[in-house]
């Protein structure tokens, strides 16, 4: 079965430092997206991404995220100065244009502790 | 005020007991109903789309109310396996791309 695929699971960083956090969708998908879990915190909306621009994003994307997709396959986030609050359980998911529902597939997920 | 609004749980149940999680949405322009269940530490897995019509999967029951704007899910038969947290989903779009709002999630836990 197709599946979403993050990298790394997890990740450790410095306050300040810049992380990318990496996600491969299933390959036929053509909706992007990304969110975050805060520990014993609901899920919540980053960005969605299409056509190779950012379709929408919620305010806590604001300017030190950003997302990308470099090649036919990779759907990145990058955090350009981490800080302790961005401490969270990233969520990457992509969804198929021809679905009548509009069901999003997870990855597993990258934990990023900032220290 | 919470888009998206759960039983606050923990839910805990015996193993063949039957269940029953409650959900509200605020946002009157909601078209797509969801419920994802997500295990520990692990990602939000699709368990079943909600029709207005309601719609059931096995063990599983979704009822939609737009009207009241709420949605539930009964769990029949409760197996030890169904120890999860439950979340409720909503989308405003019904087809195409659209961001998903998320309720905290009424965790479930069964015991033999």
């Amino acid at each position: 079965e197709p599946e979403v695929t993050q990298t790394p699971s997890h990740q450790v960083t410095q306050m300040g430092q810049e992380v990318i956090l990496r996600c491969v969708p299933i390959s036929n998908h053509l909706y992007f997206y990304w969110y975050r879990q805060i520990l014993g915190q609901k899920v919540e909306f980053l960005v969605s991404f299409y056509n190779n621009e950012i379709s929408e994003k919620s305010e806590i994307f604001d300017d030190q995220f950003s997302v990308e997709r470099p090649d036919g396959s990779n759907f990145t986030l990058k955090i350009r100065s981490t800080k302790l609050e961005d401490s969270a359980m990233y969520f990457c998911a992509s969804s198929d244009p021809g679905q009548v529902k509009n069901i999003q597939y997870f990855g597993a997920g990258t934990r990023l502790s900032v220290l | 005020r919470k888009e998206v609004e759960q039983d606050p749980g923990p839910f805990n149940v015996p193993e063949g007991a039957t269940v029953a999680f409650n959900c509200t949405y605020s946002n009157s322009a909601s078209q797509s109903f969801f419920w994802y269940r997500q295990d520990c530490r692990k990602e939000p897995k699709l368990l079943m789309s909600v029709y207005s019509s309601g719609n059931e999967d096995g063990r599983f029951t979704a009822q939609l109310n737009r009207a009241s704007q709420y949605i539930s899910l009964l769990i029949r038969d409760s197996k030890l396996s169904d120890s999860a947290t439950y979340l409720c989903v909503v989308s405003p779009m019904n087809s195409g791309y659209s961001t998903l709002t998320f309720g905290k999630g009424t965790m479930l836990l069964v015991s033999p």
